[in-house]
């Protein structure tokens, strides 16, 4: 009864190094989405996937990158990391987008120094 | 652009009592309001969601309302005990778009 899973859970990386963060949800679900959840804000959607080869900008796109290849699964890249992408990743799906529920992972917290 | 603000950003109450949460949201063209909540070092967890339609969602001792007049949700919760405590967070949905309020971080003292 996984639901979504996010790896990795912690990461410290150095400024302008490349990573990716992997999400994978076991639900069927066909909508998925990156967030980031930055000290005394709410979460800001980065992109987002209506379908396996779909993706979509969000409110906070630029310095990012994102694949879905797999229906399961969504990819959220970092092509050159700088320290204000420091943050905690959040990665949801859900069965489509109105009225219905998303379902959070527990996060990647992500340090870049 | 959709804000969601809500108020206040900590709350500290005695076991027992009953609360209310508030949300309030700048553009009433939304598809749904939702009450989340995340406990420290997880991610969020759907309580409430209450459709554009509708006036509120109850789940046991949580009731959520919605008025989209005048851009407000709350979220009440009766008879609180210390595992309620984490924060809360509501979010409005407006053209594939969730916007979400910073949160009440709501502390049950035992």
């Amino acid at each position: 009864n996984a639901g979504v899973t996010q790896t990795p859970k912690f990461r410290v990386l150095k400024t302008g190094q490349s990573m990716t963060l992997l999400c994978a949800q076991d639900m069927n679900h066909e909508y998925m989405y990156w967030y980031r959840q930055d000290p005394g804000m709410g979460l800001r959607l980065i992109h987002y996937s209506v379908g396996e080869g779909t993706t979509a900008k969000g409110e906070v796109p630029d310095g990012y990158n994102v694949s879905r290849l797999k229906k399961q699964n969504f990819l959220l890249g970092l092509e050159s990391a700088a320290p204000s992408q420091t943050s905690v990743y959040f990665c949801a799906s859900s069965i489509r987008v109105i009225n219905q529920p998303q379902h959070f992972g527990d996060g990647t917290r992500l340090s870049i120094l | 652009k959709q804000e969601v603000t809500q108020i206040p950003a900590a709350l500290s109450v005695p076991e027992g009592e009953n609360l209310v949460l508030n949300c309030s949201f700048t553009d009433s063209a939304i598809y749904n309001l939702q009450w989340f909540r995340q406990d420290p070092g997880k991610g969020l967890t759907s309580l409430l969601l209450i459709q554009s339609s509708q006036r509120e969602q109850t789940s046991g001792r949580l009731n959520a309302s919605l008025d989209k007049s005048s851009g407000r949700s709350t979220l009440y919760i009766a008879a609180s005990q210390p595992g309620d405590s984490a924060t809360y967070l509501c979010a409005a949905l407006d053209n594939n778009d969730m916007r979400f309020g910073a949160g009440t971080r709501l502390t049950v003292k035992p």
